[in-house]
């Protein structure tokens, strides 16, 4: 069975500084993709950053950067220069077996203070 | 249209009623899923629909709930005799039908089972 976890369930961070939003995970394939989602108020989730395991270099977004330790089997996200606007819930997830049915971690609400 | 839509935004029900909620994909998104956020949960998926194949009903938690998706576009998703713990939030998403690809949220629907 695959597994995500997120040990974080609040993060707080002062704007225009930086926050790393923790995640660990499991699973047996060698192959997969693992995502950070964010979910803003409006409830629409929003694709942060993606990366592919077998990948060595860590994904990154504009100010979104991950650090993918697959041997620790941890995907953290790290928020450089932290604006308001990055305020919601951060889903971590992990590409099921079959390729499309995402596993989700339980999500670490980030909030963001001037 | 310009993304997913869902409706209605907010539904509130007595406890052993049926709700429909109606998924609206992007236009062309072959893939469509049905998650269900419960408060403080990550997301569960519930289902999977890719073009004209056998659905992925693997997510369902219980056969009151079906979902059908007519000509490849809008999805229904049934909740028969609701109960109280069906209460949460169904999100919809849409996707070009690609494994491990992006995927393209609705706003959700926030059910509530008195």
């Amino acid at each position: 069975a695959q597994t995500v976890t997120q040990s974080q369930p609040e993060m707080s961070v002062q704007e225009a500084e930086t926050v790393t939003l923790s995640c660990t995970y499991d699973t047996s394939e060698s192959d997969y993709y693992l995502f950070w989602y964010k979910q803003p108020p409006s409830r629409q989730m929003i694709l942060v950053i993606r990366q592919e395991a077998y990948k060595q270099q860590n994904a990154t977004e504009n100010r979104f950067s991950v650090n993918f330790q697959k041997a620790a089997k941890s995907f953290s996200l790290k928020i450089s220069d932290s604006q308001l606007g990055d305020a919601a819930m951060y889903f971590c997830a992990l590409d099921s077996n079959s390729g499309y049915a995402l596993n989700f971690g339980k999500g670490t609400s980030l909030l963001v203070t001037p | 249209g310009a993304g997913v839509s869902q409706s209605p935004s907010n539904k509130v029900t007595e406890k052993g009623k049926d709700v429909e909620l109606r998924c609206d994909p992007i236009s062309g998104h072959t893939a469509l899923y049905w998650y269900r956020q419960s408060l403080g949960q990550g997301l569960e998926f519930l289902i999977y629909f890719q073009g004209n194949s056998a659905p992925d009903k693997s997510g369902l938690p219980s056969d009151r709930f079906s979902a059908e998706r007519t000509g490849g576009s809008v999805s229904t998703l049934t909740i028969q005799r609701t109960q109280q713990e069906d209460s949460a939030v169904y999100l919809c998403a849409s996707s070009l039908g690609e494994a491990n690809e992006k995927l393209f949220f609705g706003s959700g629907t926030q059910l509530s089972v008195l």
